[in-house]
C-alpha cells in the first residue's frame, strides 16, 4: 500500500519551454504533498509544500512564479517548471501523506522522481 | 527549528561487514526520526522510525537503529551488509511546527565492496 506515482520518470526539454510533472497517490488520499529537488552529492531541499484546495507553501528562496504547483484533488499534485532553463536541470521527488495518518511522526510516502533535463 | 548532521558522505565496506551510518540532529523540541534509503533515480523508502519508547528501533532489511537522545543521535547499523544494500541513506526529522516539515541529512552513500 500506500504507492505515489510520479510521471514522467525522465523528461528533456528546450530553455525556454515548459514542464509538468505529476504526483498521485494511488491507494490513499493526501492532503498534504511535498516538493523537492535534489542536486548530485546533496540532500532533499524542500521546495514547497501542496496543500489540497489551497495555495501551495513555498520555502525560502524558491520562486513561486517559476514553480507553479497545483494539488487539485486528494490524490493528484502537479509541479510545473515555466519558462525552464539549464540551472533547473535536477532531480524533482513528490511525497505525501496518507490523511488518515497525517500528524507528523508519520512516515512520508515518496514518488520514484523525474530527471529534468533542460537543454 | 531542526536540523540533522550525516557527517559520513560516502562509507566503504565490504561484504559481510558490519555498518554504521551516523546521523546527529538538532532541535528545541521533541522530534520523530526517520531512516531513509534511495536506490539508484528512484525515490525514498522509509527503512525505519523511532516515535517513542524502546530506543533500539529494528527496520527492514535488516538495518536497526539507536535513539541516543543524551548525544542527539539515531545511528543506523547492520551486522552484515549485502551488495544490495549500496544505496544512499538519509537521517530526517520531523517536529510539530508549521505544516509537518520534514528535515533531512545530506545524505550517506553506502558502498559495499564484494
Amino acid at each position: 500500500g500506500a504507492v505515489v506515482s510520479q510521471h514522467p520518470s525522465r523528461v528533456i526539454c528546450k530553455s525556454g519551454t515548459s514542464v509538468k510533472i505529476e504526483c498521485r497517490s494511488l491507494d490513499f488520499q493526501a492532503t498534504t504533498m511535498f516538493w523537492y529537488r535534489q542536486f548530485p552529492k546533496k540532500s532533499l531541499m524542500l521546495m514547497a509544500t501542496s496543500n489540497e484546495g489551497s495555495k501551495a507553501t513555498y520555502e525560502q528562496g524558491v520562486e513561486k512564479d517559476k514553480f507553479l504547483i497545483n494539488h487539485a484533488s486528494l490524490t493528484l499534485s502537479t509541479l510545473t517548471v515555466t519558462s525552464a532553463h539549464p540551472e533547473d536541470s535536477s532531480f524533482y521527488i513528490c511525497s505525501a501523506r496518507d490523511r488518515r495518518d497525517s500528524s507528523y511522526n508519520s512516515p512520508l510516502h515518496f514518488g520514484n522522481g523525474t530527471r529534468l533535463t533542460v537543454t | 527549528a531542526q536540523s540533522v548532521t550525516q557527517l559520513d558522505s560516502q562509507v566503504p565496506v565490504f561484504e559481510e561487514a558490519p555498518v554504521e551510518l551516523r546521523c546527529n540532529y538538532s532541535s528545541s523540541v521533541s522530534v520523530y526520526l526517520f531512516w531513509y534509503v534511495q536506490y539508484p533515480n528512484q525515490g525514498l523508502q522509509l527503512l525505519l522510525k523511532y516515535l517513542s519508547g524502546s530506543t533500539l528501533v529494528k527496520g527492514i532489511n535488516g538495518f536497526e537503529a539507536e535513539f541516543n537522545k543524551s548525544q542527539t543521535s539515531f545511528h543506523l547499523r547492520k551486522p552484515s551488509v549485502h551488495i544490495s544494500d549500496t544505496a544512499e541513506y538519509f537521517c530526517a526529522v520531523s517536529a510539530p511546527e508549521g505544516y509537518q516539515k520534514v528535515t533531512f541529512g545530506t545524505g550517506t552513500k553506502l558502498q559495499v565492496i564484494p
